[in-house]
């Protein structure tokens, strides 16, 4: 396994930019989420695929924010008009679904900076 | 909903002293347990993980944990901790009857161990 990948590592941009991320998962995993940590916290659960279904949304991500996952491949996340309370690392897990002991491996994460 | 509770902020300990990090969730059904470090200027790794069966688990690098069901409880130790152990640590529950396989994620433990 080549692990999970996410592009770009680091993100700056001015507020009211929009912004896209993306994440490769492992070959085969085939369950994507996408989750958000702030300084000095764990990081907090946004979204999941399963393939290429959408099958959840935290309260937290607000209207602004996307996430699409065309093929049930790669991932994007996409977040509008930019506010300074977005920066934070967005971080990307993938796993295999079909049994109970299913376990997430994470990638290196974006950091963006909302200027 | 889950919640979890890290009451270590910052542990400062001498290489060879023993570690206990403490992990205490809320949720009221069957839950997968789940610790993952973070290396300075790493990504997250899965430390060790419970999903049922014995409740002392051994992870990699000498950790384990020991799953109390009735304190609530997944406490991480290892014996004699070594500089290379400096990182963060961050517990993690999700609910196995529901199915949801989100991540609930504790505020994490800063370790720092001196040489």
């Amino acid at each position: 396994d080549t692990g999970v990948s996410q592009n770009p590592r680091h993100k700056i941009t001015k507020r009211g930019q929009n912004v896209t991320f993306r994440c490769d998962p492992i070959s085969e995993h085939n369950r994507l989420y996408w989750y958000r940590q702030t300084l000095g916290q764990g990081p907090e659960f946004l979204t999941y695929f399963q393939n290429e279904a959408q099958l959840e949304k935290s309260r937290l991500l607000s209207d602004r924010f996307s996430a699409e996952r065309p093929k049930g491949s790669f991932s994007t996340l996409e977040i509008q008009r930019t506010e300074q309370g977005d920066s934070a690392m967005y971080l990307c897990a993938s796993s295999v679904t079909g049994t109970s002991r299913e376990t997430q491996y994470f990638g290196p994460g974006t950091r963006l900076l909302v200027l | 909903a889950q919640s979890v509770s890290q009451h270590n902020h910052h542990v400062i300990l001498s290489e060879a002293a023993s570690l206990e990090l403490g992990c205490n969730y809320s949720y009221g059904g069957t839950v997968n347990l789940f610790w993952y470090v973070q290396y300075p200027g790493q990504h997250l790794q899965l430390l060790l993980k419970y999903f049922s069966g014995d409740p002392l688990v051994k992870g990699i690098k000498g950790f384990e944990a020991e799953f109390i069901k009735s304190k609530f409880s997944f406490n991480l130790r290892k014996p004699s901790v070594q500089w290379s152990d400096t990182a963060e640590y961050f517990c993690a529950v999700n609910a196995k009857d529901t199915g949801r396989r989100a991540l609930t994620f504790g505020s994490g433990t800063r370790l720092q161990v001196q040489p």
